[in-house]
């Protein structure tokens, strides 16, 4: 079975400019999440999807952050513009509706210089 | 609030030896799910082990195991006979019924030849 694959694996931007992280869940799965882990810090919460509906944006920075998944199978994670505390590491997760058991991707790890 | 704690940020053992990791969550909720994820240096969060709150008994997994204490709201996990591979970070999450997965700060644990 195919794994959530996310690209690109690594991202060195300068701040202010524009960044995008691609998501691929595992097929058949209608929940896909998207987490910022901040080095030595737990993943955080950013977006929430059930199939191409928005379940939870509660802490996604609107300003700058933005996210989609059309047709409900693919995501993206659009930064525009990234600031230095952007930095972090990316992680998009999918699971069965209602189903607890989340698979993660290996992440996309951005610096903002 | 909903929060996962983790008191020890790092922890080392020898191969072979026992190691606890602790986990204390707060919830108002009284069904929910607790999970211990590993996270190597590939970033790829795994999961190790699930525990349905309203499930008295213990889960296992192999050399993994829990202690599960409901009124202490206190979930540890114990590796037995650890070993190289078993060096990672070690986070605790937990769903609460609005399924969101939440997690703690995470423990390194080093497993030494």
């Amino acid at each position: 079975e195919a794994g959530v694959a996310q690209s690109p694996r690594y991202k060195i931007i300068e701040k202010r400019q524009s960044v995008a992280f691609w998501c691929n869940p595992i097929s058949g799965h209608a929940t896909l999440y998207w987490y910022q882990q901040i080095l030595g810090q737990g993943p955080k919460l950013l977006i929430q999807f059930q199939n191409n509906g928005v379940v939870d944006d509660s802490q996604l920075p609107k300003d700058r952050f933005s996210a989609e998944r059309l047709k409900g199978v693919d995501s993206t994670l659009k930064i525009q513009p990234a600031k230095l505390e952007d930095s972090a590491v990316y992680l998009c997760a999918s699971s069965l509706v209602r189903d607890t058991k989340a698979f993660f991707g290996q992440g996309t790890r951005l610096t903002v210089v | 609030a909903q929060t996962v704690t983790q008191s020890q940020p790092e922890m080392s053992v020898q191969e072979a030896e026992t190691v606890t990791l602790s986990c204390t969550y707060d919830t108002s909720e009284n069904n929910y799910y607790l999970f211990w994820y590993k996270q190597p240096p590939s970033r790829q969060m795994i999961l190790v082990i699930r525990q349905e709150a309203y499930k008295q008994q213990n889960a296992t997994e192999n050399r993994f195991s829990v202690n599960f204490q409901k009124a202490a709201k206190s979930f540890s996990l114990k590796i037995s006979d650890s070993q190289l591979g078993d060096t990672a970070m070690y986070f605790c999450a937990f769903i609460p019924r609005v399924q969101k997965l939440v997690f703690g700060q995470g423990t390194r644990l080093t497993i030494n030849p």
